[in-house]
């Protein structure tokens, strides 16, 4: 099955700068990537996603870059502020076929933004 | 538009004790659902997916079962609740065949002292 290994685990920086989440994958059927954010208490909520026919795809302050080569994909988020503060998780899928949807998550990244 | 509800948001109950928590969907038909646990400070664990009424898959081995009595009706369950069930339950849905965005409902957090 996908295994889907996520770095680092926690991560702190100061407003204004930028931070960078990465994450690996197994399978090479694999070819959706999603990024959810937690905030304490809440549910994940999606934040941006890619579809392996894409390289990188931006959202405003934050993008994904994919790498197919290499099974890798990174979250940039750039120009932090303070309620970026959250768990970030990445997670894998193949679309179609026998997957049912499923999600491989990674265990996650504690991204705290001081002021 | 499509909504996720889950009950109760909080649940404490003694070791031993039986379990029952619920997820439905609404504005959606033939949703696949998902069962996740989260443990504090710690990733999500799928537990159950199903892809149909009365098609349930269990990914780990537990103490757990889960049920899908309607379309949009997930249940999560157990006979005998032990300590290391507490945890932070979370339903999820998405499409099956279309794109696999999953939606969260807003959780259930399950103390068992």
């Amino acid at each position: 099955g996908e295994n889907v290994e996520q770095h680092p685990s926690t991560l702190s920086v100061q407003e204004g700068d930028s931070a960078v989440i990465k994450c690996t994958y197994s399978d090479s059927a694999s070819n959706y990537f999603p990024w959810y954010k937690q905030e304490l208490g809440k549910r994940p909520q999606l934040i941006i996603d890619i579809r392996s026919n894409v390289g990188e795809k931006k959202d405003q302050r934050i993008a994904v870059t994919l790498n197919k080569t290499a099974k890798h994909f990174s979250l940039h988020i750039t120009e932090t502020q303070p309620e970026d503060s959250a768990v970030y998780f990445c997670a894998a899928s193949s679309l179609g076929g026998t997957s049912y949807g499923k999600l491989t998550f990674g265990q996650g990244t504690i991204l705290t933004v001081h002021p | 538009s499509q909504t996720i509800h889950q009950w109760p948001a909080t649940l404490v109950q003694p070791v031993g004790s039986p379990l029952s928590l619920e997820c439905t969907v609404e504005g959606t038909s033939n949703p696949n659902l998902y069962w996740y646990r989260q443990a504090a400070g710690r990733g999500l664990q799928l537990l159950f997916y199903s892809v149909g009424i009365g098609q349930i898959s269990s990914e780990v081995p537990q103490n757990l079962s889960a049920s899908r009595p309607q379309d949009r009706q997930f249940i999560l369950s157990s006979k005998k609740l032990l300590l290391s069930d507490s945890g932070f339950y979370l339903c999820a849905w998405n499409l099956a065949g279309f794109r696999n965005e999953q939606f969260f409902g807003p959780g259930t957090r399950l103390t068992v002292l």
